[in-house]
């Protein structure tokens, strides 16, 4: 079965450094991968999403993202971090192909903090 | 469009009540899931529709929960009797059919408390 990893739990940066955020994710084959958003009280905001070629994909709010096969990783970066960057990030997996590829698995979460 | 709408979105409840989550999907999607969000467990997927035809319904926790989808513009979420474990924010969930879309639409979510 699928499974996904954020280390971190709690990440706090400041305003205008950059951000990385750890994902590792479980998978026999090149699975669908996805970076969610969610502020508070509010439901997920897809952020960007692979499913294959350049590597190095590209999502709304300036964020990217790295897809790492020999690592098991798809790691979220943004340059420059803003106040209203603050909230919680998901990482999902999907598997490539076959009717569950509808089914994602979501990470626990990584919650981000942003001093001013 | 106005996006995944559900209803309500807050409940609290006394243990042993029924309760009745209701979505209201985005026209034209062919895939409505239910989600459950707790501190502890994460997103949890309960059970998913295709076309209102329940395809895998593996996440529902046990027989308490059941859900429907009478129709393309409406599902419900029923927990009978609900449980104070049940208490977290459920989400309705939708997105397009075909492989390569991949993006789900979440609604804001009904947020649940059973004392």
């Amino acid at each position: 079965a699928q499974s996904v990893t954020q280390p971190d739990i709690h990440i706090t940066v400041s305003e205008g450094a950059s951000l990385e955020l750890r994902c590792n994710y479980s998978y026999g084959a090149t699975p669908y991968l996805f970076w969610y958003v969610q502020s508070p009280g509010q439901g997920l905001q897809l952020l960007l999403k692979y499913f294959s070629g350049d590597t190095l994909v590209q999502g709304i709010k300036g964020f990217e993202a790295e897809f790492k096969r020999s690592q098991s990783s798809f790691n979220l970066r943004k340059p420059s971090v803003h106040w209203s960057d603050a909230a919680e990030y998901f990482c999902a997996v999907a598997p490539e192909s076959g009717g569950s590829n509808y089914k994602l698995t979501f990470g626990k979460g990584t919650l981000l903090t942003v001093n001013p | 469009d106005a996006g995944v709408i559900q209803s309500p979105r807050h409940e609290v409840t006394e243990m042993g009540q029924e309760v009745t989550l209701r979505c209201k999907p985005i026209s034209g999607h062919d895939y409505l899931f239910w989600y459950r969000q707790t501190m502890m467990r994460g997103l949890e997927l309960l059970i998913y529709f295709n076309n209102n035809v329940p395809i895998d319904d593996s996440g529902m926790p046990e027989d308490r929960f059941s859900a429907k989808m009478p129709n393309a513009s409406f599902s419900t979420l029923k927990i009978q009797p609900s449980e104070p474990r049940d208490s977290a924010v459920y989400f309705c969930v939708s997105r397009h059919a075909g492989p390569n879309t991949g993006e789900l639409f979440f609604g804001e979510g009904s947020r649940l408390t059973v004392l």
